[in-house]
């Protein structure tokens, strides 16, 4: 069954201590997405990667990193967790645009709700 | 800039009646432009999208949606409404660069009312 797989579901920490979400793809999809909803604001972009070890930064960058070591997983780290990133995180895969705009379908993980304390 | 905005951050309906939610863009070429669903606990899925052709799309689940580019619009539809169509839905416009990102609106919440 193609899939974009999360984990954790859900996740409570502290101020400052490092955590990783991680988010793994089955479809062989290039193109890779983070994204964190907040009420009010839909979703926002966080990163992108549009194929192993190219990443750039999505409109809310600050205070995440993330890899693309493997085609298949896109972690999602946060090195210092502050409480302004309490936020329910999505991942989302994609042929991106090399596949023609009909294909570039995103599907999406179930959510990582995040709640730092 | 792109951007999208749905007017309506919350709709009651009834049960049995029909159903318009509402999705302004603003987007500088031919937009391509999607609506997805987000039940309560769950991710995102894809109910319709439109990339270019026939102006009125029809998606999974009764839902159909219609492009006008004279209002920049792209409302989206359903006949008949059953309780299991609450959820928070969600207008995005694709762009054609940085790998095609989307861009969201802020969502509307249905309520359906038995």
């Amino acid at each position: 069954e193609a899939q974009v797989t999360q984990n954790p579901r859900y996740l409570i920490t502290v101020t400052g201590k490092k955590l990783t979400v991680t988010c793994s793809q089955n479809m062989n999809h290039e193109y890779m997405s983070w994204y964190r909803q907040d009420p009010g604001l839909g979703l926002r972009q966080i990163y992108y990667s549009m194929n192993v070890e190219v990443t750039d930064k999505g409109d809310v960058p600050e205070g995440y990193k993330v890899s693309r070591k493997e085609k298949r997983n896109f972690p999602l780290i946060l090195e210092s967790p502050s409480p302004n990133q309490t936020s329910l995180y999505f991942c989302a895969s994609s042929t991106g645009l090399a596949g023609g705009l009909a294909k570039n379908i995103q599907y999406f993980g179930a959510g990582t709700r995040l709640s730092v304390l | 800039a792109q951007s999208v905005t749905q007017p309506d951050i919350h709709i009651t309906v009834s049960e049995g009646a029909s159903l318009e939610l509402r999705c302004n863009y603003s987007y500088g070429a031919t937009p391509y432009l999607f609506w997805y669903v987000q039940s309560p606990g769950q991710g995102l899925q894809l109910l319709l999208k439109y990339f270019s052709g026939d102006t009125l799309v029809q998606g999974i689940k009764g839902f159909e949606a219609e492009f006008k580019r004279s209002q920049s619009s792209f409302n989206l539809r359903k006949p008949s409404v059953h309780w299991s169509d609450a959820a928070e839905y969600f207008c995005a416009v694709g762009a054609r660069n940085q790998g095609g990102k989307l861009i969201f609106g802020q969502g509307t919440e249905l309520s359906v009312k038995p």
